[in-house]
């Protein structure tokens, strides 16, 4: 079912510091995986994206896990940046490339 | 200029007014989406269309209505806005070699 709120989660994080953010998702059919990054006043952008048949996928200072047993996804970022702050969204397909299904969004906050 | 345009990118309207969100790419992509978003509640797909001849209903398609003019333009209509439409809106494109979407920057809609 959808889930109702007004306030999205927030992490708070310090700069230099890593920053882990969590997604759950409940299609266990969902067979492709995207996180975006969403800055104020700009549509979300992709960062990083991983499939299935992965668990663990690499870019630049940013990583996502995939937990299929347990459902659950999440994008670490390293030395965590001001420029990272922003919403962060997961999103899922069970239709490679279609009608993907997002998250509520995360919102992470870098503290100098 | 930017791969997904959208106006205009803040408009406010009158309750029962009818209003147009437009967007175009120049991506070249078949697949074209609006999305709305809404504080604590992730984005929610209106509709989409995967090329000119084909529109469908996303789960929130109730009050909104879309027209394919072109490979490149969607336009997203409201034939008689509401308050509850107040919202910031998304076009985003795909097509079948891209990874997830490209969004545009966003239409921040007020009804009074």
């Amino acid at each position: 079912g959808e889930s109702v709120g007004l306030h999205l989660p927030t992490l708070s994080v310090q700069e230099g510091d890593n920053s882990i953010i969590n997604c759950a998702y409940s299609n266990s059919a969902s067979d492709y995986f995207i996180w975006y990054k969403q800055e104020s006043g700009k549509g979300p952008q992709f960062i990083i994206d991983i499939r299935s048949n992965m668990d663990k996928r690499q870019g630049q200072r940013v990583t996502v896990l995939l937990n299929k047993t347990v459902k659950h996804l999440s994008l670490q970022i390293a030395a965590t940046q001001p420029g990272d702050s922003a919403v962060y969204f997961c999103a899922e397909t069970d239709n490679y490339g279609q009608n993907f299904v997002f998250g509520p969004g995360t919102r992470l906050s870098v503290l100098p | 200029d930017a791969d997904v345009t959208q106006t205009p990118r803040n408009r406010i309207t009158k309750t029962g007014k009818r209003i147009m969100l437009e967007c175009s790419q120049t991506k070249g992509h078949d697949r074209m989406y609006w999305y709305r978003q809404d504080p604590g509640l992730g984005l929610r797909l209106i509709y989409y269309s995967f090329d000119v001849k084909d529109i469908n209903k996303g789960e929130i398609s109730d009050g909104y209505s879309v027209s394919r003019q072109a490979q490149a333009k969607f336009s997203l209509s409201l034939e008689s806005a509401i308050p509850n439409q107040t919202a910031l809106y998304f076009c985003a494109t795909s097509d079948l070699n891209s990874y997830g979407y490209t969004f545009g920057s966003g239409t921040r809609l007020t009804v009074v």
